[in-house]
């Protein structure tokens, strides 16, 4: 079975603070998504990556940053945290054959104070 | 551009009677559809997906969903409801290529009571 770990399930951090959330995969899976998940909203694409250092930008990209230097691993940076990226966070992995199934990880619900 | 719509926040079944989630597409081309389950505090998980060819598909927990292209949608099934279905389903929509980036709905809460 395909695991996709979140570093941590809960964070609470401070505004203006840099926050750092991670994500790793154990498939060897070239496709990694991040997404926020909003009630009412459903789950909106951050930002994506199609291979190591590669990215490109999601739905919601603003205020976000990520790094993929190693293939197993997609990192999601909040540069200056704010109020409004309080949320849960998911991160997914997926193979290259498409259209390929997306394995989600547990989340990450972030709160920022 | 792709969009998913599922017009029922919230649907309440007794349980042993068939349940159904309703999801409608729109792209500009053929669709690539799936449905996912999502359990309190827990990440999506996958229940199944449309690719091409019979329109029924089958998946997971005894759940199936049936594409139907003249009414774009792809609404979820269950013939037999039980108390632990009940969770948040969302349905996505991709048109494959660019990394395969699924569009999702905002989900439906499904409860499911005794």
């Amino acid at each position: 079975d395909v695991k996709v770990t979140q570093s941590s399930r809960y964070l609470v951090k401070r505004t203006g603070e840099k926050v750092f959330l991670e994500c790793v995969q154990d498939m060897d899976h070239e496709n990694m998504f991040w997404y926020r998940q909003d009630p009412g909203l459903g789950l909106r694409l951050i930002y994506f990556s199609y291979d190591v250092k590669m990215k490109e930008k999601g739905d919601i990209p603003e205020g976000y940053s990520v790094s993929r230097e190693k293939k197993e691993r997609f990192s999601l940076i909040l540069e200056s945290a704010s109020t409004n990226q309080t949320s849960m966070y998911l991160c997914a992995s997926s193979d290259g054959q498409g259209p390929p199934t997306q394995h989600f990880g547990d989340g990450t619900r972030l709160s920022i104070l | 551009a792709q969009s998913v719509a599922q017009p029922e926040d919230q649907v309440n079944v007794a349980e042993g009677n068939p349940l159904t989630v309703k999801c409608t597409y729109s792209v500009s081309g053929n669709p690539y559809l799936f449905w996912y389950v999502q359990y309190p505090n827990r990440g999506l998980q996958f229940l199944l997906k449309y690719i091409t060819g019979d329109n029924l598909v089958k998946g997971s927990y005894g759940f199936e969903a049936e594409f139907n292209k003249s009414q774009t949608s792809f609404h979820l099934k269950k013939p037999s409801a039980l108390v632990s279905d009940s969770a948040l389903y969302f349905c996505a929509v991709t048109m494959g290529g660019g990394g395969n980036k699924l569009t999702f709905g905002t989900g439906t809460q499904l409860k499911v009571e005794l």
